[in-house]
């Protein structure tokens, strides 16, 4: 079952605009949401997160908005660059449960 | 500061054959899961080791089974390998227990099964 969903497959954007990447999930019982960006042969690597007592978190250009009721969030990135061209995965996780789930990722390309 | 370690990189196996993949822990980290990620897919769980045990696991089949080191390196192994568990296998670490649930991931093992 597809707890998270990223519904768009790719992005593309020109530099210096906002990327705006979405994420959907189903599971009420996750309170923890990430963000991880993955280049091509390394690993996805820690962007940043939000708990469900916030509904905002911002780090530099990037900033994550969270909407409990309507189980979406979505990562800001502003001013886009060039170097933020990756894939983008959302992951979620519950209280006491060790297993994150990631949806499909989002590949990003910001064009020069 | 030494990350997560991952070997082999690349891994060409036969249905029915054995596996067995190892990583290395972030310095610090005493936690270790692994994912199996396919081809256009997001990580899937498969699971996770503390203190030398199980402690949690994903919906994944007995042939995956793993274990880990005292110095917490973890190894993961495929039994019977299905031309389906062609993916590839990431390593993450973390320290535990922790506020926050943040992994740090390892380059991968790309497994192919022919």
């Amino acid at each position: 079952d597809q707890q998270v969903k990223q519904n768009s497959p790719s992005l593309s954007v020109q530099e210096g605009r906002i990327s705006i990447l979405n994420c959907d999930y189903t599971n009420s019982m996750f309170d923890y949401f990430l963000w991880y960006k993955k280049y091509p042969a390394e690993g996805p690597t820690f962007l940043i997160s939000i708990s469900s007592i916030k509904d905002k978190n911002e780090d530099g250009r990037f900033t994550v908005f969270l909407n409990k009721s309507a189980k979406h969030l979505s990562l800001h990135i502003v001013p886009s660059q060039p170097g933020d061209s990756a894939v983008y995965f959302c992951a979620a996780s519950a209280h006491n449960n060790n297993d994150m789930r990631f949806g499909a990722g989002t590949r990003l390309t910001v064009k020069p | 500061d030494a990350g997560v370690t991952q070997s082999p990189t690349h891994l060409i196996k036969t249905r029915g054959q054995q596996v067995t993949l190892r990583c290395s822990p972030k310095s610090g980290h005493d936690t270790v899961s692994w994912y199996q990620q396919a081809l256009g897919q997001g990580p899937q769980f498969i699971f996770q080791y503390y203190e030398e045990e199980e402690r949690q696991r994903g919906n994944f089949p007995d042939r995956f089974s793993g274990h880990q080191f005292p110095n917490y390196s973890s190894e993961l192994n495929v039994n019977a390998l299905l031309l389906g568990d062609s993916a590839l296998y990431l390593c993450a670490s973390s320290l535990a227990p922790s506020g926050t649930p943040e992994q740090y991931f390892g380059p991968g093992t790309r497994l192919t099964v022919t």
